[in-house]
């Protein structure tokens, strides 16, 4: 079974340009997390979608960030534009609300994003 | 103050120790907690949920104090492949997950 999908891997750009990363749940999770994790902040929750739906994007540094989630199966996460201080690896988590296990999340591979 | 915190170590420990660590928590409203793995350059994963009563999984013993508002994690007969980072993670009301900066473990042949 595959698990939590993203894609890139890795993502090197120059400053002011648009990034986009796109993530793709578990299926059958009703719950998405976008994270960002670099050495000087540790783990930090961006954003997270219940059934599709933003509940809580608190953590999303500044307008520049942007989430979307179109369906059950995809999510983007979009910078624009970038600057030096967003590189960071990016992950993305999905859950299962039903299985009443909220805080088992699975996480996906990271994109490692680096903003010359 | 932040929410979760932990020391970050590093614990260099020889195969077959048994180490030890906690993380303190400031939330008294939180509701769940664990603790998750993180191998260099990869993605966290969970290791156990912590329960109450605290709970064992294997070489893994989880303990819970709602009172002090602290959670450990002891690994017995440390193997080599038990090097990593561990996240103590702490869940409150909401679905949001608050996790702590992690500990890192060495074990040495």
């Amino acid at each position: 079974d595959a698990g939590v999908i993203q894609s890139p891997r890795h993502e090197v750009t120059e400053m002011g340009q648009e990034v986009t990363l796109r993530c793709k749940p578990i299926s059958g999770h009703d719950y998405l997390f976008w994270y960002r994790q670099t050495m000087m902040r540790g783990l930090e929750l961006l954003i997270y979608f219940n059934n599709n739906v933003p509940i809580d994007d608190s953590g999303m540094p500044e307008d520049r960030f942007s989430a979307k989630m179109p369906n059950a199966s995809f999510s983007t996460l979009k910078i624009q534009p970038s600057e030096p201080r967003d590189s960071a690896v990016y992950f993305c988590a999905s859950s299962s609300g039903t299985s009443g296990r909220i805080g088992e999340q699975f996480f996906g591979p990271g994109t490692r994003l680096t903003v010359l | 103050r932040k929410e979760v915190e932990q020391d970050p170590g590093p614990f260099n420990v020889p195969e077959g120790a048994t180490v030890a660590f906690n993380c303190t928590y400031s939330n008294s409203a939180s509701q769940s907690f664990f603790w998750y793995r993180q191998d260099c350059r990869k993605e966290p994963k969970l290791l156990m949920s912590v329960y109450s009563s605290g709970n064992e999984d294997g070489r893994f013993t989880a303990q819970l104090n709602r009172a002090s508002q602290y959670i450990s994690l002891l690994i017995r007969d440390s193997k080599l492949s038990d090097s990593a980072t561990y996240l103590c993670v702490v869940r409150r009301n909401d679905y949001k997950l608050s996790f702590g900066a992690g500990t890192t473990v060495t074990v040495r042949a």
